[in-house]
């Protein structure tokens, strides 16, 4: 069966902090590893990592993909209180059908 | 401004009475999916579309359904809601079925009652 498992389930940093999740993935015909963020609504994406692109940087996030652990981190460094939020981790897999399959996510509290 | 939207945002309602949340994106995005989250068990998939007039099951497809008729619009059906069908329901679009990242409407959440 196809799963998705982040970790941790929650953390409580305080502003300045460096913070590392941790996304991991069993799927049967991995085609790329999504990152999202959630904050009192719609989850917004932050980074697509595939094959042929497994590291992403976007201001004070960044992502890596490792292939063959079958993982994913997403760094955020100097956090701010506006980081506080769900982050999602996807796998699009294809294993018959089109689909992406979600961690339960990690939720992250910034403290000012 | 590109979008997914739903509607209703909020939606109390009685178990067994039929009811429709609407889904339209702006972006003719060829790929549209269904989710629906609950605590613990993140999100997870309902029913997607390919592009018009291609459905298919996802994960936890029990008491739902979907059409496709035009690219734009891709609504969900609860033809006999039951109280384990409360959840908070997501709408999302994608350029393409593969490799491309899904966008998500604001989500509608439901209460059966």
């Amino acid at each position: 069966e196809d799963k998705v498992v982040q970790s941790p389930l929650s953390l409580v940093v305080h502003e300045g902090d460096t913070v590392t999740l941790n996304c991991s993935y069993e799927v049967t015909n991995f085609r790329s590893l999504l990152w999202y963020k959630q904050e009192k609504k719609a989850p917004t994406f932050l980074f697509m990592l595939t094959s042929s692109g497994i590291e992403k940087k976007s201001g004070r996030l960044s992502s890596i993909l490792d292939k063959k652990e079958l993982s994913s981190i997403l760094n955020i460094t100097a956090t701010q209180t506006g980081d506080s939020a769900i982050y999602l981790c996807a796998v699009e897999a294809t294993s018959g059908t089109y689909k992406y399959i979600f961690g339960t996510g990690t939720r992250l509290k910034v403290l000012a | 401004e590109a979008q997914v939207t739903q509607n209703p945002r909020y939606l109390i309602t009685v178990t067994g009475k039929k009811l429709t949340v609407t889904c339209s994106q702006n972006m003719n995005h060829e790929y549209m999916s269904w989710y629906r989250q609950d605590p613990g068990l993140g999100l997870r998939q309902i029913y997607y579309s390919m592009n018009v007039e291609v459905t298919d099951k996802g994960d936890v497809p029990e008491g739902y359904k979907v059409s496709r008729k035009e690219k734009r619009n891709f609504p969900l059906i609860l033809e006999s809601p039951s109280p384990n069908q409360t959840s908070l329901y997501f709408c999302a679009s994608s350029l393409r079925a593969y490799n491309s990242p899904l966008h998500f409407g604001n989500g509608t959440r439901l209460t059966v009652t």
